[in-house]
């Protein structure tokens, strides 16, 4: 069952914060977190296991809340080259990768 | 540079006319997985090889195969695409469950 992402879109003016959430009906052993930019591959961000961790990359930080079985992906100060989409990947213990649908960020200058 | 490369990056078959999608990794990684993905759409997991044990996903329709026949390629078998199956194929892999994945670069598949 494919995770839920919200918002399905959110348009940034430069240096703005952001915050996507990816919540799931099933129990997660991990969230997977990764951005495309149009007529390119996913690109790996950060991947967080069950246990509630939280976890930062320059900018760009995440937590898993393992008892909601919720994820959230924060974008701080963004940059231009932060405009993509941003697909949250779930997986339970038995290593079946589901993505959300995605969440277009667009930043503006 | 270490990497995992997709051949061909554009592919047009016709309806009916098998065809097959070729990926490849540098990354010595354990495990491949193939994913379709269309245009404005999440990645759908299709199925994953963890060395040579193949796990299907159970709503892959079994017009789709795949092959491993070692750890550096594997391939995607399309024996009678639909107008349907037209879509981007990315091939990502990772060193073990639950890593991150390394995506190719993807082959878009246009079915006429």
């Amino acid at each position: 069952q494919q995770p839920v992402q919200s918002p399905q879109a959110v348009i940034l003016r430069e240096g703005e914060d952001a915050v996507i959430n990816c919540s799931s009906s099933k129990a997660l052993y991990s969230v997977h977190w990764y951005r495309q930019k149009h007529g390119e591959a996913p690109v790996f961000l950060m991947i967080l296991l069950k246990g509630g961790e939280q976890k930062g990359h320059e900018k760009i930080s995440a937590s898993f809340n393992e008892k909601k079985q919720q994820s959230s992906l924060y974008l701080t100060a963004s940059q231009l080259s932060y405009s993509g989409t941003y697909f949250c990947g779930t997986e339970t213990n038995n290593n079946d990768m589901r993505f959300g649908a995605g969440t277009r960020l667009t930043v503006k200058p | 540079d270490a990497m995992v490369i997709q051949n061909p990056r554009y592919q047009v078959t016709q309806f009916g006319k098998p065809v097959t999608l070729s990926c490849s990794q540098t990354l010595n990684h354990n495990v491949m997985y193939w994913y379709q993905q269309k245009s404005s759409q999440a990645p759908k997991l299709l199925f994953h090889y963890y060395d040579k044990d193949f796990n299907n996903e159970a709503d892959t329709p079994d017009n789709f195969q795949s092959r491993r026949p070692n750890t550096s390629f594997c391939f995607l078998d399309i024996r009678s695409p639909g107008l349907g199956d037209a879509a981007m194929y990315l091939c990502a892999t990772s060193s073990d469950k639950s890593y991150e994945q390394y995506f190719g670069p993807g082959t878009r598949l246009t079915v006429t």
